[in-house]
């Protein structure tokens, strides 16, 4: 069974500086893993994917996530807050090879910014 | 950019009632999923569907739920007598998914937020 931890359900963090979201996963297999970001009143929209290929994948709106097989770590981060990035976070897994996979959701993590 | 579509935004029943939830997936599309997010916790897998049946259901989509594809463009979910614990925001979502090996993600409508009286 595939299942992923968000450390931190609420981040905040003043415009213009890093955000770092914390995410690990548990899996059998080897995973596909996800960002995907909710803003309110929204549905869910995919920021970036990993699948196997390049450790350090790049995603929309200037959001990236590494990778690390030996820490089973998939953080999400960003070198500058923008007040749009205000959301709340979702690490995924999936839960067999793509096509018809399940996905598993993290809790989410709540991102605030401060003006 | 194509997106899934899903009526309606909020829907208000009485406990007992059925009611069917519908959404338009990408045209392309050919793996649809139900996903559900009770208030304050996570999203929830429900069932997944492919080639006009279900390919594997969680736990929670027992014989009140079903899912079908009526027509070429809509898939809908259907809750036969509603509880008070179906209160939710239901999310549907689809991938095109050409075979294992595809890298195609989930792409997710902006849900039915589902009250129950």
């Amino acid at each position: 069974a595939q299942s992923v931890t968000q450390l931190d359900s609420h981040v905040s963090v003043s415009e213009g500086t890093p955000v770092l979201l914390r995410c690990n996963y548990s899996s059998s297999y080897s995973p596909s893993l996800f960002w995907y970001v909710q803003h309110p009143n929204k549905g869910l929209q995919l920021l970036l994917k990993y699948t196997s290929a390049a450790t350090l994948v790049k995603g929309i709106n200037g959001f990236e996530a590494e990778f690390k097989k030996s820490e089973t770590s998939f953080h999400l981060t960003k070198p500058s807050a923008h007040m749009s990035d205000a959301a709340e976070y979702f690490c995924v897994v999936s839960d067999q090879n793509f096509g018809n996979e399940k996905l598993t959701f993290g809790t989410g993590t709540r991102l605030t910014i401060i003006p | 950019e194509p997106e899934v579509t899903q009526t309606p935004s909020h829907q208000v029943t009485q406990m007992g009632q059925e009611v069917i939830l519908r959404c338009v997936p990408i045209s392309n599309h050919l793996y649809f999923y139900w996903y559900r997010q009770i208030l304050g916790q996570k999203v929830e897998f429900l069932v997944s569907f492919y080639n006009n049946e279900i390919s594997e259901k969680s736990e929670i989509f027992d014989d009140q739920f079903s899912v079908e594809r009526p027509d070429g463009s809509n898939f809908t979910l259907k809750i036969r007598s509603t509880k008070l614990e179906d209160s939710a925001m239901y999310f549907c979502a689809s991938s095109s998914g050409q075979g294992v090996h595809s890298n195609q993600p989930q792409h997710f409508g902006d849900g039915t937020r589902l009250s129950i009286l």
